[in-house]
């Protein structure tokens, strides 16, 4: 129930390609659908979140897309530059019971030039 | 801007040691998190704090404590190390402010810890 699901493991897109990660989770009880974005040595930091009364949230070149009778939402990076090579992470959450944040396992994104 | 720190960004220790892994984050956050964090299974939690000496169990507390004493410190204890205790352990923090689940958690750089 509180697992959330990623793929693909690993990613290597071209620049000026688009990126494409999934989701999909089992708990209906999750509200809120953020993606983390992890450099090298750093730690996770929040890139762009969603709720699921929309389908659709668009940041720059950014943008989730949410299916809510799929319970799966996936993260797409227009035009990717070889600067967006870092692992992505997908978590959820609920507004009740544990309030902390379920991540998906991660995808590495490299970003050829 | 949140500011999590890690006490160490590297950690060796031996097995059966008693480690402590230190966070500090100066927003007055109110919530804690530890996570760790290895290839191919994401961050797990491991024990959360909603305020000072509360403490909640994660997903995978077996072999750890915490200590959250300060609002601003929250400790990670490993009992008695073991070498499958060897990870990127990561701390985080919140806001307990309006809807709480939709407050961003600030990450510090994390420790990667070696159990020998």
């Amino acid at each position: 129930q509180q697992q959330v699901k990623q793929s693909p493991q690993s990613l290597i897109v071209q620049k000026g390609g688009i990126s494409i990660i999934n989701c999909a989770y089992e708990n209906t009880a999750f509200d809120y659908f953020p993606w983390y974005q992890q450099f090298p040595g750093k730690g996770p930091a929040l890139l762009i979140a969603i709720r699921p009364d929309v389908s659709e949230k668009k940041e720059g070149r950014f943008t989730i897309s949410f299916n809510k009778s799929a319970k799966q939402f996936s993260l797409h990076i227009m035009d990717s530059q070889p600067g967006d090579s870092a692992t992505y992470f997908c978590a959820a959450i609920g507004d009740t019971g544990r309030r902390a944040l379920t991540f998906g396992s991660g995808t590495r994104l490299q970003v050829q030039p | 801007d949140v500011k999590v720190t890690q006490s160490s960004r590297y950690l060796v220790k031996r097995t059966g040691e008693k480690v402590f892994l230190e966070c500090v984050q100066d927003m007055d956050h109110e919530n804690m998190f530890w996570y760790r964090q290895d290839p191919g299974l994401g961050l797990r939690l491991i024990y959360f704090s909603y305020d000072v000496k509360m403490k909640e169990k994660g997903d995978i507390p077996e072999g750890y404590s915490v200590s959250r004493e300060k609002k601003e410190r929250f400790s990670l204890i490993l009992e008695s190390a073991s070498t499958n205790q060897t990870s990127m352990y990561l701390c985080a923090s919140r806001e307990n402010r309006g809807r709480v689940s939709n407050q961003p958690q600030h990450f510090g750089d994390g420790t990667r810890l070696s159990i020998l």
